[in-house]
């Protein structure tokens, strides 16, 4: 079954600073990748997604990632953090149409210092 | 456009009690998903259901959960006979068909056991 590992349970970087959240996948087929966003009390929010073509894709919020099948990556990043994007965050991975569930990383915690 | 609707938002319990957790998918979604989430820990896929069938539960627990998406009405999350460390944030989302689509998340229940 597929699987998602996000390294580093907690981030923390300054205003301004360049924000880099690392998600590793395993999957028997080609996936399909996510990255999440959750603000305190309440639900998951989509960032962005890779389902097939460009590797690059760009999200809300300034976010964007890059799907490396040869590192089995879909690091998070963003140029310049804000405040505002201090949140947990959760990548996660769908083998559609082998598997109907998408299974979730721990969770990566942003903090955002002034 | 309502998106995924969850009640209540908290719920207590007393062990021993029934705790009945719905969830209405999003307006033209017939795929249903619920989570559990616990302090300090990512998702953790429970359950997959299509109107009045499960189709994967493979993340549920042998003994007092259950789930249904009646033809009609909002899909419920059972668990009977509560006990402590059932005390978690259970979150539902929906899809439509297809693979390439994430899931729209609901604001979550969380439950307490007291």
């Amino acid at each position: 079954a597929q699987s998602v590992t996000q390294l580093g349970s907690h981030v923390s970087v300054s205003e301004g600073a360049l924000v880099l959240l690392r998600c590793n996948y395993s999957s028997s087929v080609p996936p399909y990748l996510f990255w999440y966003v959750q603000y305190p009390n309440q639900g998951l929010q989509l960032l962005l997604k890779y389902t097939t073509g460009a590797t690059l894709v760009k999200g809300i919020n300034g976010f964007e990632a890059e799907f490396k099948k040869s590192e089995t990556s879909f690091h998070l990043t963003k140029p310049s953090a804000h405040m505002s994007d201090a949140a947990e965050y959760f990548c996660a991975v769908r083998e559609y149409p082998n598997n109907n569930d998408m299974r979730f990383g721990a969770g990566t915690r942003l903090t955002v210092k002034p | 456009n309502a998106g995924v609707m969850q009640n209540p938002r908290h719920l207590v319990r007393r062990r021993g009690q029934e705790a009945r957790l719905r969830c209405s998918p999003m307006k033209g979604h017939s795929h249903v998903y619920w989570y559990r989430q616990l302090p300090e820990e990512g998702l953790k896929f429970m359950v997959y259901l299509q109107k009045e069938n499960i189709i994967d539960e493979s993340g549920m627990p042998k003994e007092r959960f259950s789930a249904e998406f009646p033809k009609e009405g909002p899909s419920i999350l059972r668990i009977q006979q509560v006990v402590r460390g059932d005390s978690a944030a259970y979150f539902c989302a929906s899809s439509a068909p297809g693979g390439n689509y994430g899931y729209t998340f609901g604001s979550g229940t969380r439950l307490t056991v007291v």
